[in-house]
């Protein structure tokens, strides 16, 4: 069935660096944008940032441009979130969701993963 | 970035009343708005796409409408499953922001 799982949260130090995988099963990964969100405790969904199905496009919420990074790795049906200088405001679940048609990214949310914790915190 | 602001923020209802939330853009989203439901300690679960497209395997007691700015969830019937948190979402431009969501919960 279709599935995302991810993996790599967990308590880092502020200013430290996490990354976070998200692996991809039942769907042809390389067809769809992917896509990080995330949700502060107790609080609503904050999208974080897209990628694009080849790659070619990425973009960032303004809170976290120029210290996350995404990739994807279609070989391997996987997606990644290098999170650097992380702040005590960065600490929330992550999910890895999957854009709904396969080569756009206009028709909402339809797969996501369970979502994985990140707490920065000294 | 486009503002999404939904109302209310909370609402209390009986099984089988008639919900209905609202969602307005700070600007004209033309019909690319999602709706989305969330119950505690799970992932969100897509209802509506395309403002108004109810999403595969969705009961029908959910639709939704609106264009521009302006948009609606109706659940028709409550059930006791739909107590949960929806938030609605633009994808007309990133950042693909969210409303604040609307706690539906049990009178």
């Amino acid at each position: 069935q279709v599935q995302l799982v991810e993996s790599g949260g967990g308590l880092v130090q502020p200013g430290g660096s996490l990354r976070l995988s998200c692996a991809a099963s039942g769907f042809t990964f390389g067809d769809y944008y992917m896509t990080w969100i995330r949700q502060a405790p107790g609080k609503g969904l904050d999208w974080v940032s897209y990628i694009s199905s080849s790659s070619s496009y990425t973009n960032y919420a303004d809170s976290v441009k120029g210290r996350f990074t995404i990739s994807r790795d279609n070989a391997k049906n996987s997606l990644y979130l290098q999170m650097n200088s992380l702040r005590a405001e960065d600490t929330a679940v992550y999910y890895c969701a999957r854009g709904k048609q396969p080569h756009k990214y206009i028709y909402g949310i339809d797969v996501w993963g369970q979502g994985t914790t990140v707490t920065v915190s000294s | 970035d486009i503002q999404m602001t939904q109302s209310p923020s909370s609402l209390s209802a009986s099984v089988g009343d008639r919900v209905t939330i609202t969602c307005r853009a700070s600007q004209s989203i033309s019909n690319y708005l999602n709706w989305y439901q969330q119950r505690p300690g799970k992932a969100p679960k897509l209802l509506m796409y395309a403002a108004s497209s109810l999403q595969s395997g969705v009961p029908p007691r959910f639709s939704g409408s609106g264009s521009g700015t302006d948009f609606t969830l109706t659940i028709s019937s409550l059930q006791p499953e739909d107590f949960a948190t929806y938030y609605c979402q633009q994808s007309y431009s990133t950042p693909q922001t969210f409303g604040q969501g609307t706690k539906v919960e049990i009178k």
